[in-house]
């Protein structure tokens, strides 16, 4: 089974208009931390915003924040006053429990903004 | 501006050559990271070093060769690649171990096989 799904391959967004990209993820784990990754077409995986399995408030980076729903077991991430510079691929992963180093990533969404 | 720096940016090599891809850090994490994307795809975990040692190795073929010389650095040693190994190689840093430690990515090197 998947352990990150995201069901969007691609959206569009009007330039200044918020955005919101899903994922969903699945784990028996208490302890875990969800992660956004914005990717350009120039390769580089950048680190976006983090939420901890324990965190009771969402996380917000500026204008990026992470509505989390923990019975749900969704991690969203939503982009506000979009920018024609957030066109990019964006990545859900998850890292879990102690003593591990993977990062289990989902399949991506593509973000295109429009003037 | 990331601090895990990769070189070099882009590389073509062909089937008979040795190349390394290397790789450096300098925010004190104990673990680095190799992992490969193919376009239009997540990227895949090929290897991970915590402490300098080789902790994961994700079945990776041996024409792949890590190696970890300290903890700052880590360097893909790359024999006999085949056309299909063509791709963005990015290496990756973070603390060790828990579950809320981010990981941090360089910029890639993409890798063309010919």
């Amino acid at each position: 089974a998947q352990k990150i799904t995201q069901t969007q391959p691609g959206m569009f967004v009007q330039e200044k208009e918020a955005v919101t990209l899903d994922c969903t993820y699945d784990t028996s784990d208490q302890s875990y931390g969800l992660f956004w990754y914005k990717q350009p077409s120039s390769g580089e995986m950048i680190f976006l915003i983090y939420q901890g399995s324990y965190d009771e408030q969402n996380a917000t980076e500026g204008r990026y924040s992470l509505n989390f729903q923990k019975a749900r077991k969704s991690a969203n991430l939503v982009i506000s006053a979009s920018q024609l510079g957030d066109s990019a691929m964006y990545f859900c992963a998850m890292r879990e429990g102690y003593n591990t180093d993977k990062l289990i990533f989902g399949t991506g969404t593509r973000l295109q903004v429009f003037p | 501006d990331t601090e895990v720096t990769q070189t070099p940016k882009h590389l073509v090599m062909g089937m008979t050559n040795k190349k390394s891809l290397k790789c450096e850090q300098h925010m004190g994490h104990r673990a680095m990271y190799w992992y490969k994307q193919k376009a239009k795809k997540p990227p895949e975990l090929m290897f991970v070093y915590s402490y300098e040692k080789l902790s994961i190795n994700e079945s990776v073929p041996s024409r792949f060769s890590p190696e970890c010389p300290n903890s700052s650095l880590l360097n893909l040693h790359l024999h006999a690649l085949q056309p299909e190994d063509s791709a963005l190689y990015l290496c990756a840093s973070s603390q060790a171990g828990k579950w809320g430690n981010t990981i941090y990515f360089g910029e890639g090197s993409w890798l063309t096989v010919v």
